[in-house]
């Protein structure tokens, strides 16, 4: 079936370093690939997102390049603030019945960045 | 702005309780889901609806029923609580089609004692 695999955290960073979290999936046909962000306490929040291969979703610096050979779509920012602590979950859409579509989502990576 | 909202943010139930969870969006989305979130399992679904009166089961659907009477409103029933469904569940909704973005509410604690 399919599926989303993302690093495994917790991932530790200071201030303004470069962050990359790694996602794979597997999936029949051609799905689009998201990262949602949840903040402590919250529900999850859309950070980005690509729906066909070789785009590139990006959003509040980060970004992500959907890569159809290597079924990634890997999460970057150059310079990390503190204020981007949460998890981060990528998620792929996929066809469930008809023309209806369901997430199903990674396991979550939590990032914490320190002063 | 799209809003998902669920009516309760923390609850306490027994177990064999009856409980709902409630879930309301604004946007006149076709599909409404309901995840839940448990530490290194991350979301798993446990059921959605893409149409008034429909249903299709999810990951883990076992334990659960959902009703879907109104096209803006989508409840999760657990007909009788155990301890292993204390989690944080989250309500969703969508439009129809590939692509297009899930919104959610802000979740659910669920404690069953």
């Amino acid at each position: 079936g399919d599926s989303v695999t993302q690093m495994e955290g917790p991932v530790t960073l200071s201030e303004e370093a470069f962050l990359t979290i790694n996602c794979t999936y597997t999936a029949t046909g051609y799905p689009s690939l998201f990262w949602y962000v949840q903040y402590p306490g919250e529900g999850l929040q859309l950070l980005l997102k690509a729906t066909k291969a070789d785009d590139k979703g990006s959003n509040k610096g980060f970004e992500a390049t959907y890569r159809k050979e290597t079924t990634s779509f890997h999460l970057e920012k150059g310079s990390v603030q503190v204020s981007d602590s949460a998890v981060y979950f990528c998620a792929l859409s996929t066809l469930s019945g008809g023309s209806n579509y369901k997430l199903t989502f990674g396991k979550g990576t939590l990032l914490t960045v320190n002063p | 702005d799209v809003k998902v909202t669920q009516s309760s943010r923390y609850l306490v139930k027994r177990t064999g309780e009856k409980v709902f969870l409630e879930c309301v969006q604004d946007m006149d989305h076709e599909n409404m889901f309901w995840y839940r979130q448990d530490p290194g399992l991350g979301l798993r679904l446990i059921y959605f609806s893409y149409d008034v009166k429909m249903k299709e089961k999810g990951d883990i659907p076992e334990g659960y029923s959902v009703s879907r009477e109104k096209k803006e409103r989508f409840s999760l029933i657990l007909e009788s609580a155990s301890t292993n469904q204390t989690s944080m569940y989250l309500c969703a909704s969508s439009l129809r089609g590939a692509g297009n973005t899930i919104y959610f509410g802000e979740g659910s604690w669920l404690t069953v004692v």
